[in-house]
């Protein structure tokens, strides 16, 4: 299978805890998004990666929240000191240079509980 | 306000209906428009992109209205397996970030 990859796929925490997801884009895309989905939300911006350089991020992304694509491939969601209220899923993306939002292709998603 | 704006439904329509969905969007300088598809607890997948000239793919037609900032989804025949949430997107000003609805949920029953 060579879509965007992403795991673990189900993360189940404590409150407090830390959590680190992982997405892997499709092999060639240089541009990397990331999304959370409430429910009952659509999908939120969160950041955007052109190969390793993190060019935008959402005010969503608190300082608890922090994203890194070390090498231009694939990328970590870091989040510190979980509260309930990032319960959600956290959706990874790629897209390859120069598209738009025909040729973004999304990840299966990363469900995060915090208990 | 919201940057794109979606009835959220549901809309319960019997096999063989005809539904519409609209959404509206706030920023005049948004560039792309598209409606995504999602099934429940599943990423969202592309439908089709919406251009101003207005679209077809199959039973799927949407249009768009740049003047009102409008954009619609008609499903015509609609099948059991048209029973998802619909996603207007529109393409944030920044050029990166796509700006989804809430969605509008669907439901096709026999």
């Amino acid at each position: 299978d060579t879509g965007v990859s992403q795991n673990p796929r189900h993360k189940i925490t404590k409150r407090g805890q830390n959590v680190t997801f992982r997405c892997d884009p499709i092999s060639e895309h240089n541009r990397l998004y990331w999304y959370r989905q409430t429910l009952g939300q659509g999908p939120e911006f969160l950041t955007y990666f052109q190969n390793e350089a993190q060019l935008e991020k959402s005010r969503l992304l608190s300082d608890r929240f922090s994203a890194e694509r070390p090498k231009g491939s694939f990328s970590t969601l870091e989040i510190q000191r979980t509260e309930q209220g990032d319960s959600a899923m956290y959706l990874c993306a790629s897209s390859p240079e120069g598209s738009s939002g025909n040729t973004i292709y999304f990840g299966e998603g990363s469900w995060l509980t915090v208990v | 306000r919201k940057e794109v704006e979606q009835d959220p439904g549901p809309f319960n329509v019997p096999e063989g209906a005809t539904v519409a969905f609209n959404c509206t969007y706030s920023n005049s300088a948004s560039q792309s428009f598209f409606w995504y598809r999602q099934d429940c607890r599943k990423e969202p997948k592309l439908l089709m992109s919406v251009y101003s000239s207005g679209n077809e793919d199959g039973r799927f037609t949407a249009q768009l209205n740049r003047a009102s900032q409008y954009i619609s989804l008609l499903i015509r025949d609609s099948k059991l397996s048209d029973s998802a949430t619909y996603l207007c997107v529109v393409n944030a000003y920044s050029g990166y970030a796509l700006n989804f609805g809430k969605g509008t949920s669907l439901l096709v029953t026999p």
